[in-house]
């Protein structure tokens, strides 16, 4: 079946360490995103991509980096400098014919 | 002025009731807006879609777009248990491309026995 895979689901973080965070999709779409859910709060946006080897900031970049080497790969890496990593991630690809962003299942990432 | 305004709620109907969802946007030039339903600890899944003005509907569901008062709604008829989630309203967030979106904070929906 097509569709977006993130991992893992849970993700536990100690003090001072960089973690990544996995996003594959197989729906060949051109566009990847990242965001974050707080408790209570709606989704706010880390960095996109729109096409291999490109990628761009959203509102919340900060602490955070990503790469975009191929296709169907967006992995998120949540560095030591993001001081409050505790959230909801989510991952989202969309395709230019099909307009709805379509979402993985999330990672929940906690601090140890 | 947040772009996108949603109501936290929580709102609570009873179970066959018409639960009805509001959400507000600043930028005037927005085209397309969605509307997802979060089930808590899951991840959103897009149920509506709308471009253009009036009502669209699906099933149950009918979403309603004003773009001179800059409003969208969601319609659930006949609500049921199931439907207890909270729904978040998307509208394309301005400038840069991408199709990004930006999303309410949603409305919390839960539908009593």
């Amino acid at each position: 079946d097509g569709g977006i895979t993130q991992s893992p689901k849970y993700l536990f973080r100690k003090e001072g360490q960089n973690v990544t965070l996995s996003c594959e999709q197989n729906l060949n779409h051109d566009a990847m995103y990242w965001y974050r859910q707080d408790p209570g709060q709606g989704l706010r946006l880390i960095y996109y991509s729109q096409i291999v080897n490109d990628f761009q900031k959203g509102d919340i970049a900060e602490g955070y980096s990503v790469s975009r080497e191929k296709k169907e790969s967006f992995p998120l890496t949540v560095t030591s400098a993001q001081k409050n990593p505790t959230a909801f991630y989510l991952c989202a690809s969309w395709d230019r014919r099909n307009q709805p962003q379509h979402f993985g299942d999330g990672t929940r990432l906690s601090i140890l | 002025q947040k772009e996108v305004e949603q109501n936290s709620g929580p709102l609570s109907v009873p179970e066959g009731a018409i639960a009805s969802l509001n959400c507000t946007y600043s930028d005037r030039g927005s085209q397309s807006f969605f509307w997802y339903r979060q089930y808590s600890g899951k991840s959103p899944e897009l149920i509506m879609f709308i471009y253009s003005n009036g009502d669209k509907e699906d099933g149950r569901f009918t979403a309603q777009l004003n773009k001179a008062s800059q409003y969208v709604s969601l319609l659930i008829r006949d609500s049921q248990p199931s439907d207890s989630a909270t729904y978040l309203c998307a509208a394309p967030a301005g400038g840069g491309g991408g199709n990004k979106l930006t999303f309410g904070t949603g409305t919390q929906l839960k539908v009593e026995l």
